[in-house]
């Protein structure tokens, strides 16, 4: 079936520093992949998505780009902020299908200043 | 509403008890899902509802998990019988088709404490 591998935390940076998680993934098709974001204390929310191979998504200074080739889609940010520390999961919805999100274990960041 | 809304925020139960976990989905959106959260985990699907049907109940650990939708809307995850294993967070999404490109939209969450 379907999974989602990603990094382990805790990942703990300074301010400003060059952020990398990786997430690979195994599917069958081109799934649709996601980046979702988890404040401390709120829901999760979508932070970025990329739906075809090379697609690269971003927002909020975070970019994570499709890689069929190597089935990645690393987040990525080059000046991480005290504000960005969350909990960071990569998803993927299975191509052809309703969207059933299968998640990673899900990488916890914390910036400090 | 302006977003999903799930009730309780938390709650805390004694084994062996029964309990209802509450999803108001976005207005309009035909599909609804569950998903668990525990400790340590990443988020376990549960089941799946396209308006009042449930075309995938796959991830409902055992038959003492439950759900139901009414009216295309409201959506609730009974628990029977609880165990110390089921305490985690249950969240719910909704998104307005189901189509892949489509953002699924998460609600806060409802906190289950079994003890």
């Amino acid at each position: 079936g379907d999974s989602v591998t990603q990094m382990e935390g805790p990942v703990t940076l300074s301010e400003e520093a060059f952020l990398t998680i990786n997430c690979t993934y195994t599917a069958t098709g081109y799934p649709s992949l996601f980046w979702y974001v988890q404040y401390p204390g709120e829901g999760l929310q979508l932070l970025l998505k990329a739906t075809k191979a090379d697609d690269k998504g971003s927002n909020k200074g975070f970019e994570a780009t499709y890689r069929k080739e190597t089935t990645s889609f690393h987040l990525e940010k080059g000046s991480v902020q005290v504000s960005d520390s969350a909990v960071y999961f990569c998803a993927l919805i299975p191509s052809g299908g309703y969207q059933k999100v299968t998640f990673g274990i899900g990488t916890k960041l914390q910036v400090i200043p | 509403g302006a977003g999903v809304s799930q009730s309780p925020s938390n709650k805390v139960t004694e084994k062996g008890k029964d309990v209802e976990l509450r999803c108001d989905p976005i207005s309009g959106h035909t599909a609804l899902y569950w998903y668990r959260q525990s400790l340590g985990q990443g988020l376990e699907f549960l089941i799946y509802f396209q308006g009042n049907s449930a075309p995938d109940k796959s991830g409902l650990p055992s038959d003492r998990f439950s759900a139901e939708r009414t009216g295309g809307s409201v959506s609730t995850l009974t628990i029977q019988r609880t165990q110390q294993e089921d305490s985690a967070v249950y969240l719910c999404a909704s998104s307005p088709d189901t189509g892949g490109d489509t953002e699924a939209f998460f609600g806060q969450g409802t906190r289950l404490t079994v003890v």
